[in-house]
């Protein structure tokens, strides 16, 4: 089975653009979820889609939006960037909270 | 709310000498916890997962760990550290939409 992919696996943009990361999730797996992690850090939960639904939120500014697709693949939109934004930005795919989440090897975003 | 507390910051073994890799979580209720490995430059691998069956819990690569809901503690084990195990660790707890991670422990093996 495939596992998750992610792109780009690296991306550099400018203070006030916006960047668009795509995920295409694990065959089977209904729910999308993205995680920011910033430098030396564990990673920070940005929302979770299920079904093309949003149906769960970390604590991120609305400038951090995403959809869901009917192939249950995804994509998080960042507008307005800030320094901050810099990180690894991770998404994983499961089939339900009890199986555990199977994660991409992540975008790194540097905001310069 | 929930949270998870990894006590170590930082654990450095020798090869072939055990692996202890601390957690306390906080939940509510009866929570989910799983513990993740991150290689560098490398996306998170799960490595086991509690979902209130067994206590104890086996996962990959001859790791394991013991959900403890008097100590509210899930710590990770393994009896002989191999150089490969050299990574950064991550306990989670889980509701249904939520995971909540641990800030990790740097695992350094020395040979």
């Amino acid at each position: 089975e495939t596992g998750v992919t992610q792109s780009p696996t690296h991306l550099i943009k400018t203070r006030g653009q916006q960047v668009t990361l795509r995920c295409s999730s694990q065959s089977g797996h209904n729910t999308v979820s993205w995680y920011q992690q910033a430098l030396g850090q564990g990673p920070q939960f940005i929302f979770q889609y299920y079904r093309e639904e949003e149906n769960g939120r970390g604590n991120f500014p609305p400038r951090f939006s995403g959809l869901q697709f009917p192939n249950y693949s995804s994509e998080l939109n960042v507008n307005a960037l800030e320094l901050d934004d810099s990180a690894l930005y991770l998404c994983a795919s499961s089939r339900g909270t009890d199986y555990g989440y199977t994660f991409g090897s992540g975008t790194r975003l540097t905001v310069v | 709310a929930q949270s998870v507390t990894q006590l170590d910051s930082h654990v450095s073994v020798s090869e072939g000498t055990p692996v202890l890799l601390r957690c306390n979580y906080s939940s509510s209720y009866s929570p989910s916890l799983f513990w993740y490995v991150q290689h560098p430059n490398k996306g998170l691998q799960l490595l086991l997962k509690y979902t209130s069956a067994a206590t104890l819990v086996k996962g990959i690569n001859g790791f394991e760990a013991e959900f403890k809901k008097s100590e509210t503690s899930f710590h990770l084990t393994k009896p002989s550290a191999h150089m490969s195990d050299a990574a950064e660790y991550f306990c989670v707890v889980s509701d249904k939409y939520d995971m909540r991670f641990g800030a990790g422990t740097r695992l350094t093996v020395k040979p």
